[in-house]
């Protein structure tokens, strides 16, 4: 199989305060995750690359040092979204890459995100 | 123009109905086709994958690619109220970067 989860699946937090969101894969390794933006009625959009032991790439028009992502261990990303503001509620997900020959990303459940 | 086009639906057709979903993309570099099925607050499951033209059939989906047109479809035969999703058309070129469609929300009525 290939797992992914993410935790929380959903979060409510105030306007200010830093949230943060863990995608694992369950029973492979991933050297390659990918945190997505999802809002309603609207596709996945790609927010981030995110490599184990490396630091992420971010997609252009996407913060940085407002998205913070870890991938420390091969199994582990974490988002961290730094001084959230209700224009970043929305649905996060996360995706894995299933080992280095093959390209099929598998895809968490989501957070839904809403800051108030 | 975006990169990738779909159908916004909604779509409602009655079980046992043959459904089209439908993209079309501009980016010739796109090499690698895949549709996703997402059910409401869940995350996209990967069904089909294709990388060239041609068709490609699983069960009850085929997948279809004609990379001269730059259009991709997405058969569902004998549709049942189980299928009721939105579905996604997702591309790449040689990296591992996805591209999505918008997605159609599909309905199938018993």
């Amino acid at each position: 199989g290939a797992v992914v989860s993410q935790h929380p699946s959903r979060v409510i937090c105030k306007s200010g305060t830093s949230v943060k969101i863990e995608c694992r894969s369950l029973d492979f390794q991933a050297t390659t995750m990918f945190w997505y933006r999802q809002f309603p009625k609207q596709s996945l959009m790609l927010m981030a690359t995110s490599n184990e032991g490396s630091k992420a790439t971010y997609e252009q028009g996407v913060e940085k040092d407002k998205f913070l992502i870890n991938h420390a261990s091969l199994t582990l990303s974490t988002l961290t979204v730094t001084s959230a503001h209700p224009e970043d509620s929305s649905f996060y997900i996360c995706s894995a890459l299933k080992g280095a020959s093959t390209d099929t990303q598998y895809f968490g459940p989501g957070t839904r995100l809403t800051v108030l | 123009q975006k990169e990738v086009e779909q159908d916004p639906g909604p779509l409602s057709v009655p079980e046992g109905a043959i459904v089209s979903l439908n993209c079309t993309y501009s980016n010739s570099a796109f090499q690698y086709f895949m549709w996703y099925r997402q059910y409401s607050r869940k995350g996209p499951e990967l069904l089909m994958y294709t990388y060239s033209s041609g068709n490609k059939e699983d069960g009850r989906f085929t997948a279809q690619v004609d990379k001269s047109s730059k259009y991709i479809s997405l058969f569902i035969r004998d549709s049942q109220p189980s299928d009721s999703a939105t579905y996604l058309c997702a591309m790449r070129g040689s990296n591992y970067k996805l591209t999505f469609g918008k997605g159609t929300l599909l309905t199938v009525n018993p």
